[in-house]
């Protein structure tokens, strides 16, 4: 069993729709969820950041955390084509709790 | 403020070669970590220093690689006798606790 999962994609909606994108995990453990958005070639960019079971909100993004099923979302709100990447869910452990295990990422493709 | 700084952004060694790859954390940031990511995979960690010490490089390969984080001057992560599997995208982040990375642009190593 993979340590961190993700559907690799990709995952294709219009402009102006909401994306939905899951990321599961296997360390009980893991106190601190991460997600990262990658471009092309380009570096991962933190876009979420949670540690408590619920929702949390930054302007078109909430994460979502629910410890007990071991279950990490996010929700892209009003999707425009720019948001069209590779989003990373990231979770800390196992072991040295700071380093972060990756799953392989899901590529959005936001169409007009 | 400057972000994580990596340098050379694109390295380019012949087999048997060493790769010398560089990483100056943000201000303020005492906690370096590394990644590889390779073509079409996710970024695995590799080793996490703070000033002067290894904390955890379970993720580092028993041979040929390794890294150091001196007291002054910018983190390295040194390749000896690449192989052409060792071409990959190494990404440097830097954190101020243990907790929330900013990734550096990264430098792709192509192996000849």
């Amino acid at each position: 069993q993979k340590e961190v999962e993700q559907n690799s994609g990709p995952l294709s909606v219009p402009e102006g729709a909401i994306a939905s994108l899951n990321c599961t995990y296997s360390d009980r453990g893991s106190q601190s969820f991460f997600w990262y958005r990658q471009y092309s070639g380009k570096s991962p960019e933190l876009i979420m950041s949670i540690y408590s079971n619920g929702d949390k909100e930054d302007g078109r993004f909430t994460a979502q955390l629910n410890k007990a099923s071991q279950y990490v979302s996010l929700l892209i709100r009003d999707s425009q084509p720019s948001d069209s990447a590779t989003y990373l869910c990231a979770v800390n452990g196992p072991g040295t709790a700071s380093k972060l295990t990756f799953g392989t990422g899901t590529r959005l493709q936001v169409t007009l | 403020n400057a972000g994580v700084m990596q340098n050379p952004r694109h390295l380019v060694r012949r087999r048997g070669q060493e790769a010398r790859l560089r990483c100056s954390p943000m201000k303020g940031h005492s906690h370096v970590y590394w990644y590889r990511q390779l073509p079409e995979e996710g970024l695995k960690f590799m080793v996490y220093l703070q000033k002067e010490n290894i904390i955890d490089e379970s993720g580092m390969p028993k041979e040929r690689f390794s890294a150091e984080f001196p007291k002054e001057g910018p983190s390295i992560l040194r390749i000896q006798q690449v192989v052409r599997g060792d071409s990959a995208a190494y990404f440097c982040a830097s954190s101020p606790h243990t907790d929330t990375q900013y990734f550096g642009p990264g430098t792709r190593l192509t192996v000849l």
